[in-house]
């Protein structure tokens, strides 16, 4: 079983839709969650960022973590498609030589 | 804009012809990792600096060289490309004790023709 489990996708959705993206995970030393957007041909840039259990709201976007069963999700709400890019979950146990596992990144598509 | 700059973009290489691909930053971060990924894969960490202590991964090819000459710069050194090495490298800093937070370059496309 890997680390992190994401979604494969692709997953298309039209615009104002809500989206869902979520992703698993085995190792209960998992503090850090974050969810990290990659548009085609660029690196990746912090979108979300939760420590432990909870949610956390940043404007169209909504991220949970349920460390309880190991899942966490991003939500995106009234989807634009300037939101059309991949999406990657990443997680770290606490610590200061810990890394980051990512998931292997979900691509969404918003239809105009 | 404070910034992670990588060069070049794109790296067009024979296979076995050594490259080295560049990575500078303005924002005075401590930390800086080299990461590969492949096309719809996770990125995949390479090796990391805490300032100038170098932290390889485990399973990264002895193919694979990375220097670091000063806060702001560091160079990956790929001595040998094979054609498996094509891929996106990302260049990433972050604050020590930033946990998860890493601020990536744009990348450099690497073919091995």
């Amino acid at each position: 079983q890997k680390e992190v489990e994401q979604d494969p996708g692709p997953l298309s959705v039209p615009e104002g839709a809500i989206v869902s993206l979520n992703c698993t995970y085995s190792n209960s030393a998992f503090q850090y969650f974050m969810w990290y957007r990659q548009y085609s041909r660029k690196g990746p840039e912090l979108l979300m960022y939760t420590y432990s259990s909870g949610n956390k709201e940043d404007g169209r976007f909504t991220a949970q973590v349920d460390k309880s069963s190991k899942y966490i999700s991003l939500f995106i709400r009234d989807s634009q498609p300037s939101d059309s890019a991949t999406y990657l979950c990443a997680m770290s146990a606490t610590g200061a030589n810990s890394k980051l596992t990512f998931g292997k990144g979900i691509t969404l598509s918003v239809r105009p | 804009d404070a910034m992670v700059i990588q060069n070049p973009r794109y790296q067009v290489t024979q296979f076995g012809k050594p490259v080295t691909l560049s990575c500078s930053q303005t924002l005075n971060h401590n930390v800086m990792y080299w990461y590969q990924q492949k096309s719809s894969q996770a990125p995949k960490l390479l090796f990391h600096y805490y300032d100038k202590d170098f932290n390889n991964e485990a399973d990264t090819p002895d193919n694979f060289q990375s220097r670091r000459p000063n806060t702001s710069f560091c160079f990956l050194d790929i001595r040998s490309p094979g054609l498996g090495d094509a891929a996106m490298y990302l260049c990433a800093t972050s604050r020590q004790g930033g946990v998860g937070k890493l601020f990536f370059g744009s990348g450099t496309q690497l073919s091995v023709l």
